[in-house]
């Protein structure tokens, strides 16, 4: 199985900030990767799909890129809505795979 | 607007079985694959189990391959997840999620989840 490794675990920021999420996979992907944002209590949501394309509705300030083996999921311009989880899974095969995920917390 | 309502979550003693059921509206239900992703309390997301649009392609994890099986009524626009020998590892809300593309794919829609707690 592809496992992914997202980077970091945690990470504490402020409004107005930009951040960066890394996402290693194990073997190459290409660009078979998605980005989710999860609240407490809630399902997660698609905010970015084969790597860098937006899911519709999805502000801009989120972005992706990366292929192969390594991807980032940045965020130009944190706004307080942004504080949650965010987990990125691999389609490469059927037998997706998701990230340990990484807490967005507020500094 | 694309609607998934799970349902059949519940307390089971180990050893025990359950079926889930999701009940999908606002799409064409045969034409996307559709998933089971599961997340264990204060844990992070696992997918499960997946199942081809027909129906005739059935995928698992390895945690759960040989006790669960994933089935669809394409007919009553209805996902189904039969899990037998229940583990207090299986512990989790269970979410269906709908593929967002066909081949293989990423979710775009899911559920509310349901939870199943597997406990003595």
């Amino acid at each position: 199985d592809i496992q992914m490794t997202q980077s970091p675990s945690t990470l504490s920021a402020s409004v107005g900030d930009r951040v960066t999420i890394t996402c290693r996979a194990s073997q190459s992907i290409s660009s078979w990767l998605a980005w989710y944002q999860q609240k407490p209590g809630k399902a997660p949501k698609l905010l970015i799909y084969k790597a860098s394309s937006l899911e519709s509705g999805v502000p801009s300030r989120f972005s992706g890129g990366g292929s192969g083996t390594e991807f980032t999921l940045t965020i130009s311009s944190l706004q307080p809505d942004d504080f949650a989880t965010y987990y990125c899974q691999q389609y490469n095969s059927y037998a997706n795979t998701f990230g340990q995920g990484t807490k967005l917390e507020i500094k | 607007e694309v609607q998934l309502l799970e349902s059949g979550g519940g307390l089971v003693q180990p050893g025990g079985s359950l079926r889930l059921s999701c009940a999908a509206s606002g799409f064409t239900f045969s034409s996307y694959a559709m998933n089971w992703v599961r997340q264990a309390p204060g844990k992070g997301l696992e997918w499960v189990s997946a199942v081809s649009g027909s129906g005739g392609s059935t995928y698992y994890a390895d945690s759960v391959r040989g006790r669960f099986t994933i089935s669809r009524d394409n007919s009553k626009n209805t996902l189904y997840l039969q899990m037998n020998s229940l583990r207090a590892e299986d512990t989790a809300v269970y979410y269906c999620a709908k593929d967002a593309f066909s081949g293989g794919s990423c979710s775009d829609y899911w559920g509310q989840g349901t939870l199943v707690t597997v406990s003595s």
